[in-house]
């Protein structure tokens, strides 16, 4: 069964630091590219980071960028978001998500919540 | 970047009526936009990729249409499962790839 699970969110303080993980299982993971899609208490959804099959691409919405990092180890089928500075507003549940054919995300996980509070 | 400008916000609907959203992007984005169904503390699942193909396992009452800049869910036949938030998503170029701000559909 293809599956994707987060872990490793929390509560911290302003200008903390979380490291997720997003364990999958199911598909040839070193082909896919991966993303981090993230959506605030009672808001939409809005795109984080992608990194692709081979780690030669990755990117990153302006909002995190210098603070988030995205990475993955391939032959444990992981993928991580280092997460630095946090801001209240980085406050969120955070869902990893393949991109499948087509360019779709097809697929996600079920989320870890992220609370950033003093 | 591309915007999406998904609309409504929210309607309110009936079981076995007809619902249309729709989603226009900033910028041409051939037919890279997905439609996505989220229930409250679940996580969002695919409906349609590239604008109009069903997903395997998305039940038929769903369809989409559009290319460019513009674009349409429409629901047929409303469930009572089908009370839920959609939301527009393209994937064109290089990231960033934008949602739309969702689309809430109430009884």
């Amino acid at each position: 069964e293809v599956e994707l699970v987060e872990s490793g969110g929390g509560l911290v303080k302003p200008g903390g630091s979380l490291r997720l993980s997003c364990e999958v299982s199911g598909f040839n993971f070193n082909t896919y590219t991966l993303n981090w899609v993230r959506q605030a208490p009672g808001k939409g959804l809005e795109w984080v980071s992608s990194i692709s099959g081979g780690n030669t691409y990755i990117y990153y919405v302006d909002s995190v960028k210098g603070r988030f990092t995205i990475s993955r180890d391939n032959p444990k089928n992981l993928m991580f978001l280092q997460m630095n500075s946090l801001r209240s507003e980085d406050t969120a549940i955070y869902y990893c998500a393949r991109t499948g054919g087509f360019r779709a995300f097809d697929i996600w996980g079920q989320g870890t919540k992220v609370t950033v509070s003093s | 970047d591309t915007q999406m400008t998904q609309s409504p916000s929210s309607l309110s609907a009936s079981v076995g009526d007809r619902v249309t959203i729709t989603c226009r992007a900033s910028q041409n984005i051939r037919t890279y936009l997905s439609w996505f169904q989220q229930k409250p503390g679940k996580a969002p699942k695919l409906l349609i990729h590239t604008a109009s193909t069903l997903q395997k396992g998305a039940p038929s009452r769903f369809s989409g249409s559009g290319s460019g800049t513009d674009f349409t869910l429409t629901i047929n036949s409303l469930q009572p499962e089908d009370f839920a938030t959609y939301y527009c998503h393209e994937t064109h170029g290089t990231p960033p790839y934008t949602f739309g701000q969702g689309t809430k559909v109430e009884i």
